[in-house]
Formats: structure tokens, sequence, C-alpha cells
């Protein structure tokens, strides 16, 4: 079975400072990590994926096997970053279903 | 393109009563899925379908059903609204080589009373 964890319903910020959102997964293979992000009254949307190690709107996340965590980091939020954080994971090989965390909330404040 | 669509966008049932509601994609996605999304819950895979006449279930698929004659239409079933079923439902598509970036719709908001 998979399963993905992100333990903060909620997560708070001042504008300007870090932030890192948490995910853990539980998968028994080689898993596809993803961030998918929500904004107010805006489509779920692809932020980014583990296989790509690429920053998207200043964003990082790395993933990191041994802890089976993918942690998505920003080193300086902004308040458009305010939205709803989805972690995602997929099985390997043809296994299309994507599995959601139940999301953080983050609010940056000004 | 309009992507993937959705309608309506805000649905009222009373318990009891069925309805469809459905979605279309002009993207030529083999793959669709049904989600609800609830308060702390997150995003749960209602069903989904891998391509024309194919079709599984995901994580809640009681009381909903799905058919998938076209590639382009994926429409979900409530045989008879309950209130457990009130939620924001999300369709989605993609591309069977890059099933990862699924492309979401608006969402329908349904209200079961």
């Amino acid at each position: 079975a998979q399963r993905v964890t992100q333990p903060e319903k909620l997560l708070s910020v001042f504008k300007g400072a870090p932030v890192e959102l948490k995910c853990n997964y539980s998968y028994s293979g080689s898993p596809e990590l993803f961030w998918y992000v929500q904004y107010s009254r805006q489509r779920l949307q692809l932020l980014l994926r583990h296989i790509s190690r690429e920053s998207i709107k200043g964003f990082t996340a790395d993933l990191n096997k041994g802890e089976t965590s993918f942690h998505l980091k920003k080193p300086f939020a902004q308040e458009e970053d305010s939205a709803m954080y989805y972690c995602a994971l997929r099985g390997g090989g043809s296994n299309y279903k994507l599995t959601f965390g139940k999301g953080t909330l983050l609010t940056v404040n000004p | 393109n309009a992507g993937v669509t959705q309608t309506p966008k805000f649905q009222v049932l009373k318990t009891g009563q069925s309805m469809t509601l459905q979605c279309a994609q002009d993207m030529n996605h083999e793959y669709m899925s049904w989600y609800r999304q609830d308060p702390g819950m997150g995003l749960r895979l209602i069903h989904y379908s891998v391509g024309a006449g194919i079709t599984d279930q995901g994580e809640v698929p009681n009381g909903y059903n799905v058919s998938r004659s076209t590639t382009e239409d994926f429409p979900l079933r409530l045989l008879s609204a309950a209130p457990s079923q009130t939620s924001v439902y999300f369709c989605a598509s993609s591309k069977p080589g890059l099933a990862y970036e699924q492309f979401f719709g608006p969402g329908t908001r349904l209200t079961v009373l």
C-alpha cells in the first residue's frame, strides 16, 4: 500500500522567512513524488516533481529515500505563496494512480 | 484548448436523488480520474480510467459509478445521494507517458441535504 503523510494541516510564516512543508511517504518500491499546489480560487496544479530536480517559484524538494521524505522548501517566503499544498506519490511501472496527502495550508503573513 | 471542464460548478441535492457530474477534456488524454476533496482528508481517488471502455475503482468508490465510452468524457454518477457525499469533486486527466502530471478541472461543489 502507498501512503503519504503531511503532518501539518496549517503552517503560518512571515514574508521573507524560510518555509518547509513536510511530506513523508510509505511505499515498498521506488516511488515518484510530486508537489501540487492550489491557490485560492484556482485549479490544483503541479508544482514540481522529484525526478526533474528543478526549482519552481523558488521552491525545491529533495527525495530522501533513507528518511522516506520529500519536504518542500523555500528560503524566502512571499505572500503569493499562500496556498494549499499537497504532496503526492505515484507507484512505479504502469500504476497511474496518484495518492495524495491531506494537504498543508500555508499562510504567508506580511 | 479548454483543458478539463466540469459541469455543474455547484449542485444541491436531496438525500436519495441521483445525478451525474460531467467531465470532459480536449487534450486527447487517455487517463482520467475522479477525486473528492474534503476538509482534513485531502484528495481521495474515487474511480479512474486508463482508456475508453476501461475503468477501475479507487480508494472510495462506494456510491459512485463511472463509464468511459469516449476518450473525451468521463461522467461520475451518484445513484442515491447521501449527506456523506457532500464534497468538492475534481476530475483530472493525463497522458499515459506523463501520468504524473495530472491536469485538474475547476471542481464541482456538491451539497446533499
